[in-house]
């Protein structure tokens, strides 16, 4: 079972419609959460990187957020934009340097 | 700074066949890492190298073995390579192991 653990698998939204990606994990021991945004053909950016003493980070419209306790992750994309198709993969690294890659959530903006 | 670059960004080989695939990670990084990308399976670790040294391994049979040189440059070797090889290998390198990871264009792989 994959240890990390994102949703929804795809999502459409409308240009300019905020949405919100959901990333579970079970990774231990926690080191730190990553969020990458991958456009087609092409590799991963990053888009943040968050440690177990930080709950929030941006990115211009993207905000990522970690609840530790839960060990839940979510990303936030604020009015959204044709260039913000791709997939976003949550990553999860732990103490020993290993990390944990999520499937991913296809983000499709439509006019 | 330069980026990570790997070569070739496309290939097509025949079952059977062997490939080597090259990473050069960005200046000053010494970790590099491989994955291996597919529709149905997403990103998939194969291995990780710090130092010349491989340090973390992922799931992926014998056939998969890598390796790294001094300047941190790392090639990546597939022998014997089968239809379900075909992938995107990207490569990735970061400076330390909670620093940014910094992913490369990555290998189109094309087993026919």
């Amino acid at each position: 079972k994959n240890q990390v653990e994102q949703s929804p698998q795809s999502l459409i939204i409308l240009e300019g419609k905020n949405c919100t990606l959901q990333c579970n994990y079970t990774v231990s021991p926690f080191s730190n959460l990553r969020w990458y945004k991958q456009d087609t053909g092409r590799g991963p950016v990053s888009l943040t990187i968050m440690t177990f003493s930080e709950n929030t980070k941006s990115n211009g419209r993207y905000t990522a957020t970690l609840d530790a306790d839960t060990k839940q992750s979510s990303l936030h994309i604020t009015a959204s934009q044709l260039s913000d198709s791709a997939s976003y993969i949550c990553v999860v690294g732990r103490d020993d340097y290993k990390l944990s890659f999520g499937a991913g959530t296809t983000v499709t903006v439509r006019a | 700074k330069a980026g990570v670059t790997q070569t070739p960004r496309y290939l097509i080989k025949t079952r059977g066949q062997q490939v080597t695939l090259s990473c050069s990670p960005i200046s000053g990084h010494r970790s590099v890492s491989w994955y291996q990308q597919t529709p149905g399976q997403g990103l998939q670790f194969l291995f990780e190298y710090f130092s010349e040294t491989q340090r973390n391994k992922g799931n992926f049979p014998g056939r998969f073995s890598g390796r790294q040189f001094s300047n941190s440059r790392s090639e990546m070797n597939v022998s014997t390579l089968e239809l379900g090889d075909s992938a995107l290998y990207l490569c990735a390198s970061r400076l330390g192991d909670y620093n940014e990871q910094f992913f490369g264009p990555g290998t189109r792989l094309t087993v026919l």
